[in-house]
């Protein structure tokens, strides 16, 4: 059984700049969701989806928008990259019947000069 | 608005002995509870959940126990291990939240020899 994986592991943008994140579920999985943990905090919910649509979304702008696919991976796509965005960004997946456990990837870190 | 608090920023406990891990919540509205292990450069492990039917679940070494009345819960680890150094998150979903995850802000548990 494969875990979920995350690409890049590490990433280093200017500000105003463009970053897409991927992330892969879980084998079985189908449902992908986003969090943003900043240093010294807890991961913060960022959106889910389900079925390539999105499924419940937190206190984030419409600039963190995401993607995901048939075969049930994800894409986040953050834009006018802003230095608090820098954090570590994970990914996790569940499956839809049992979506409060979720497995969580090992994450990108996003670093914002 | 810290709707999951973990007050103790990191705890100290010898090989051996039990290590207790505490989380307050404040809304209501949370019916199902979590706890995840993190180490260093890795997303967080899914450990023990506990549903909100219940005030006592046990796995092996670990233990969460749920007091609704006082929005607390507490994991217990016995014995605790050097492998049990990490950090860890409690994270809460329930009603109306749809299917994401609240957590707290962490607490670092090192287990000295």
């Amino acid at each position: 059984e494969t875990g979920v994986t995350q690409s890049p592991t590490h990433l280093i943008k200017t500000r105003g700049q463009q970053v897409t994140l991927r992330c892969s579920s879980q084998s079985g999985h189908n449902t992908v969701s986003w969090y943003q943990q900043a240093l010294g905090q807890g991961p913060q919910f960022i959106f889910q989806y389900y079925r390539e649509e999105e499924n419940g979304r937190g206190n984030f702008p419409p600039r963190f928008s995401g993607l995901q696919f048939p075969n049930y991976s994800s894409e986040l796509n953050v834009n006018a990259l802003e230095l608090d965005d820098s954090a570590l960004y994970l990914c996790a997946s569940s499956l839809v019947t049992a979506a409060n456990e979720q497995f969580f990837g090992p994450g990108t870190r996003l670093t914002v000069l | 608005d810290q709707q999951v608090k973990q007050n103790s920023p990191s705890l100290s406990v010898q090989e051996g002995r039990i290590s207790i891990l505490n989380c307050d919540y404040t809304n209501s509205m949370f019916d199902y509870f979590l706890w995840y292990k993190k180490y260093p450069a890795e997303g967080p492990t899914f450990l023990i959940s506990i549903s909100s039917i219940k005030d006592k679940n046990e796995d092996g070494r670990f233990t969460v126990f749920l007091n609704k009345s006082a929005k607390h819960l507490s994991l217990h680890i016995v014995p605790s291990q050097p492998g049990d150094s990490a950090v860890y998150f409690c994270a809460a979903s329930g009603t109306g939240g749809g299917n994401k995850l609240t957590f707290g802000t962490g607490t670092q548990l090192k287990v000295e020899l």
